[in-house]
This record gives C-alpha cells, structure tokens and sequence, in this order.
C-alpha cells in the first residue's frame, strides 16, 4: 500500500498571507490528524478528523483550519500567516474508530514564514 | 502541561549494544502508548506499541516496557546499530470520544549509535 502522502513538501510564504497543505491517507484509512513541529514545541497536535468530521482539535488558534473530504483526504489550511507558524506540518492517517490505532505519518510539509 | 516527557535530549551507545529509551507520563488515563523514529526531514515512523493492559511487547530487536505503578515506558533496542541513530518519540493516547485520534507526544530523545 502507498503510503501518507502530503504536498506541497516545501512552501515559503510571507506574513499575512494564507496557506493550504494537503494530505492523502493510507488507502482506506478514515482517520486524518494533523500535528505541527516546531523545535522549541515538539509535536503538537491540531486536530483529527474521521468520516469528514472533526472529533478533536488541539490548543491552536482558529487562524488554523481543516477539512476532510468523502475520499478521506484532508486539507489544513492557515491563515494570516505568522512568523510562528514557521514549522513542519505533519499529517498521520489511522484505521480506528477509538484512541488505540496506530497512527502512520507523512514526511511533512515544511513551511517557512518570512 | 507536559503529560508525556523524555527527560534525556540526547543518548550515545556503542554498536552491538543496548539503547534505553525512557518516558514519563502523568496522566493515569492513557492506555496505549506507542514509540516513533525520525529521520530528519521526513516523517516519524511507527516502532513498536503497547496497550496499557500489558507490560511488555517486543518485536525483533525492539522492546517496549510499560510499568504503570511508575507511570513509566521504556524502548530497549538490541543489539543496537548505527542506522538506529535517529530521534525517538515516546506519544501516548487515551480511549475516550473526546480525545480519539489525538496523540500526546515527548520532547523526542537523539539516539547515536557509534560504529
């Protein structure tokens, strides 16, 4: 099976602007969470969506976003970009239905904020 | 708050030897707890898991050790090896509605292994 894929791998932006990353889950996997790694932070969870619904969402602002779609595939999407948000954004796909599935990641979109 | 923590930044062990990873936690209500590796700039990649219901999994060269009196997981690696020179992750999850899908992670642990 193919594995978490997530594009864009690489993305610059500026202050202010809007972003939107994306991520494809393991083939028939409903379960989509995102994390953000920042070096002073670790991994931090944003939120996780299964059955396009969100079930559960992190301590981020709401300048921060998600979506799932019917084919399982989710987008996260900020805002009025800050020099904060400079992190690499991870996305992990899961077959669960409760908290004890074995999360799979991609290899992260770096996004970078000048 | 930090519910899961990784006290040791960093640990360097001889090739052939054994790595031990510990991991703290404070919430009595995880109940399944799993260890990632990473590499930089890609993704971390599941390792090895353990339910609360347990206190040791293993799976080739990996072993992981769950004493819940001590609140306390550790990842034994042996015999250890150079491509095992990664960041390891200790993450922990909680089987309730409202904390599905949402792992909790430590600080991460920098393995080198010396040849």
């Amino acid at each position: 099976k193919a594995g978490v894929t997530q594009t864009p791998r690489y993305l610059i932006k500026t202050r202010g602007q809007q972003v939107t990353l994306s991520c494809s889950p393991i083939s028939g996997h409903r379960s989509v969470s995102w994390y953000q790694q920042t070096p002073g932070q670790g991994l931090q969870f944003l939120f996780e969506y299964f059955s396009e619904t969100q079930r559960n969402k992190g301590n981020f602002p709401g300048r921060f976003s998600g979506r799932q779609f019917s084919n399982s595939r989710s987008e996260m999407n900020v805002s009025t970009l800050e020099l904060g948000d400079s992190a690499l954004y991870l996305c992990a796909s899961s077959l669960m239905v409760s908290g004890t599935g074995t999360q799979y990641f991609g290899p992260g979109t770096r996004l970078t904020v000048l | 708050d930090q519910q899961v923590k990784q006290n040791s930044p960093s640990l360097s062990v001889q090739e052939g030897r054994i790595s031990i990873l510990n991991c703290d936690y404070t919430n009595s209500m995880f109940d399944y707890f799993l260890w990632y590796k990473k590499y930089p700039a890609e993704g971390p990649t599941f390792l090895i898991s353990i339910s609360s219901i347990k206190d040791k999994n293993e799976d080739g060269r990996f072993t992981v050790f769950l004493n819940k009196s001590a609140k306390h997981l550790s990842l034994h690696i042996v015999p250890s090896q150079p491509g095992d020179s990664a960041v390891y992750f200790c993450a922990a999850s909680m089987v309730t509605a409202s904390n599905t899908g949402k792992l909790i992670f430590g600080q991460g642990t920098t393995l080198q292994v010396k040849p």
